[in-house]
């Protein structure tokens, strides 16, 4: 069974740092991209961020773009999200999302929560 | 950037009743389109992919149909579970992943 397990959420002060991370399992994680999608509360989805099975390629949102770093580790079946200078409009519900094929994501995870708040 | 427009907002319908969803896109997107359903504290599910082919264990009564700009969801038979907010989503161009801004299904 794929199952994709966010944490690293929480509450930060604008301006502040939070690094999401994702573990996955029941596939072989090195074979998918993998994307980060968010939600602020009440709102549609949004896409943040992408990245190819070897992290060859990686791509990002013009919102999040020199702010935000998505990586990965193959080995430990975990993805990453490090988050800077964030702003009172990243608070959002964070999803860990595999991808299929070139266009769709075919599991999320349950999200993580990110509240940037003084 | 590519804009994904869903029609409509909101969508009134009764159970076993025909719903049609629309999503247009601002330029061509070929078939690279998904739609995706999410009920509320959930994470979206994939229902269709590439347009027009269903997702491993979505049931018969949801079809995609559509190419280039315009394209349709279609639940042949509303059963009670389906009533949730429905999203289109685009990726012609890998650097950029796009969403419709959503259709809310509702019990009328």
């Amino acid at each position: 069974e794929v199952q994709l397990v966010e944490s690293g959420g929480g509450l930060v002060k604008p301006g502040g740092s939070l690094r999401l991370s994702c573990a996955a399992s029941g596939f072989t994680f090195s074979s998918y991209s993998m994307n980060w999608v968010r939600q602020a509360p009440g709102k549609g989805l949004e896409w943040v961020s992408s990245i190819s099975s070897s992290s060859s390629y990686i791509y990002y949102a013009d919102s999040v773009k020199g702010r935000f770093t998505i990586s990965r580790d193959n080995a430990k079946n975990s993805l990453y999200l490090q988050m800077n200078s964030l702003r009172a409009e990243d608070t959002a519900v964070y999803y860990c999302a595999r991808g299929l094929g070139r266009v769709s994501i075919d599991y999320w995870g349950q999200g993580t929560l990110v509240t940037v708040s003084s | 950037e590519i804009v994904l427009t869903q029609s409509p907002a909101t969508l009134s319908l009764s159970p076993g009743e025909r719903a049609t969803l629309s999503c247009r896109a601002s330029q061509s997107v070929s078939s690279y389109l998904a739609w995706y359903q999410q009920k509320p504290g959930q994470a979206p599910r994939l229902l269709i992919y590439d347009a027009s082919n269903r997702a491993t264990g979505i049931p018969a009564r949801f079809s995609g149909s559509g190419s280039g700009t315009d394209f349709t969801l279609t639940i042949s038979s509303l059963e009670p579970e389906d009533f949730a907010v429905y999203y289109c989503q685009q990726r012609s161009n890998w650097a950029l992943i796009t969403f419709g801004q959503g259709t809310r299904l509702e019990i009328k």
